[in-house]
C-alpha cells in the first residue's frame, strides 16, 4: 500500500468507447502525475499537475484528457483510443519543495487493453 | 534531450551471486531514485540519493551516487529469488523541476 490508489486495475475498451481512469492519493502531496508504461519502452511521462494546475503535457494525443479537481484526485479520460494505446497507466504523486529530492510514489497501475 | 541509460537490460543469475546495475547520463542530476517493479504492479521506491558520492545501504542492496552526480549504481550481494523484478532508475535534472526521467530498466531473474 503506497498511499496512491488507482481504479480500475484492469480495463478493456473498444475504440469507440469513452472511459476514465481514477487516481487518489492519501499522502498529502501537492503534485500528481500520469505515466504510460508499454512493453520494451521506458516509463513515459504524460501529464503533471502542481497544486491542481497542469504544468506538463508531454505531447500527449488529445484522445487522452486529464482532469485534476483537487490535489488528491486525478483522472484520465479516454476516448476513441487506438490498439497501440494498450499499456499500463501509472498514477503517481509527490511533495514538491520537500528536502531530499523529488521522490514520487506510484499507484499499482491500471492495465488498459484497447480492442 | 536528457537521457538516462541503464545497463544491463537483462540479467539472469543464480541464487547467491552478486550483481551490479548501472545508470548513466551526460547531464547532472539534482536527485536520483531507484525503484523495483514486479509484474502487474507499480514501481516501488527503494531509495533516493541526493549528495554526490553518497552511499546508501538497504539490507543486501547498496546504492551509490557518483561524485559528479551523473551516474549511479545498484549492487546486490548474494541475490535471492525474491530479488527478481524490474529495477528502474529515475533522475531529476537541474532545471527539470518535478519531472523525473526514467531509464529503460534492468530485468533481473534470480534462479534457485
Amino acid at each position: 500500500e503506497t498511499g496512491v490508489t488507482q481504479t480500475p486495475r484492469h480495463l478493456v475498451m473498444g475504440m469507440t468507447n469513452k472511459k476514465s481512469l481514477k487516481c487518489e492519493q492519501h499522502l498529502g502531496h501537492n503534485a500528481m502525475y500520469w505515466y504510460k508504461q508499454s512493453a520494451k519502452k521506458p516509463l513515459e511521462l504524460m501529464f503533471v499537475y502542481n497544486f491542481k494546475e497542469q504544468t506538463e503535457n508531454n505531447s500527449v494525443p488529445s484522445r487522452f484528457s486529464p482532469e485534476c479537481p483537487n490535489s488528491s484526485h486525478l483522472f484520465l479520460h479516454l476516448h476513441t483510443l487506438q490498439p497501440e494505446d494498450s499499456a499500463l497507466y501509472l498514477c503517481a504523486s509527490s511533495l514538491i519543495g520537500s528536502a531530499g529530492g523529488n521522490t514520487i510514489y506510484f499507484g499499482e497501475g491500471s492495465w488498459l487493453t484497447v480492442v | 534531450t536528457q537521457l538516462l541509460e541503464q545497463s544491463p537490460q537483462f540479467l539472469s543469475i543464480q541464487e547467491g551471486e552478486n550483481l551490479t546495475v548501472y545508470c548513466n547520463s551526460s547531464s547532472v542530476f539534482s536527485s536520483l531514485q531507484w525503484y523495483r517493479q514486479e509484474p502487474g504492479e507499480g514501481p516501488v521506491l527503494l531509495v533516493t540519493v541526493v549528495t554526490g558520492g553518497e552511499v546508501k545501504k538497504l539490507k543486501r542492496l547498496t546504492f551509490q551516487f557518483g561524485d559528479a552526480r551523473k551516474d549511479s549504481s545498484l549492487h546486490i550481494t548474494a541475490a535471492q529469488p525474491g530479488d527478481t523484478g524490474l529495477y528502474l532508475c529515475a533522475g531529476e535534472f537541474w532545471g527539470g523541476y518535478n519531472k523525473l526521467i526514467f531509464g529503460a530498466g534492468t530485468r533481473l531473474a534470480v534462479h534457485p
